[in-house]
């Protein structure tokens, strides 16, 4: 199994362009989720989803969108980037809901000049 | 909304030494999970505690959780250079609030 994989690895946008960071999992997992990692925050929730069809919103959604067509993939896009969105986002996917052990992508690092 | 937080201090330490780190958190929980991550890397899950455990063990780590006091630690003995990473407590109130609450992380380095 590969995992979770998200694509692209590094991405440099520039202020008001849109672009879709990719993530998708070949374990069947129920639960799928995004988060930003900026220093000295943590993680923090975007966008997290409990089945295909279902998603909902995290801690800091604004200026982001997702959808969950198949069980596979959870893109998480960004409308009109902001350097504010300048971040490492991970993916992460677990059996069933959020009280199961999750398993990370590697990470897309955003900068957004 | 809950949050797990680590007391922020990096830490330093020998290899060999034990190394703790603690996390406290604000509301009622269901679960408590700690990651591990490498710089530059994505977070690896080390160990899952419930609320109603109160200490569990896995290789050289050793997780307690105190729900009266809202804290949990995480132990790692006999320390190795390959320790060296951030470490970060995650929280969830279970009851369909499916959101999981990340801490800010600790920073562990081991000196060989």
């Amino acid at each position: 199994n590969a995992g979770v994989t998200q694509t692209p690895k590094f991405q440099v946008l520039k202020t008001g362009q849109s672009m879709t960071l990719q993530c998708a999992q070949d374990m069947n997992h129920e639960y799928m989720s995004w988060y930003r990692q900026d220093p000295g925050m943590g993680l923090r929730l975007i966008h997290y989803s409990v089945g295909a069809g279902i998603t909902d919103q995290g801690e800091v959604p604004n200026g982001y969108n997702v959808s969950r067509s198949t069980t596979e993939d959870f893109p998480l896009r960004l409308l009109s980037a902001a350097p504010s969105q300048t971040s490492v986002y991970f993916c992460a996917s677990s059996y069933r809901q959020v009280g199961y052990e999750q398993y990370f992508g590697p990470g897309t690092r955003l900068t957004v000049t | 909304s809950q949050q797990g937080e680590e007391d922020p201090q990096a830490l330093s330490i020998q290899e060999g030494e034990n190394a703790t780190m603690n996390c406290s958190y604000k509301t009622s929980i269901n679960n408590l999970q700690w990651y591990r991550q490498n710089s530059g890397r994505g977070l690896v899950h080390l160990i899952l505690i419930r609320s109603n455990e109160r200490e569990k063990h896995s290789g050289r780590l050793r997780v307690t959780l105190d729900t009266s006091k809202k804290s949990s630690s995480l132990l790692i003995t006999a320390s190795r250079a390959a320790d060296t990473a951030s470490y970060f407590c995650a929280t969830d109130a279970g009851y369909g609030n499916n959101r999981l609450a990340f801490g800010k992380g600790n920073q562990v380095v081991v000196i060989p």
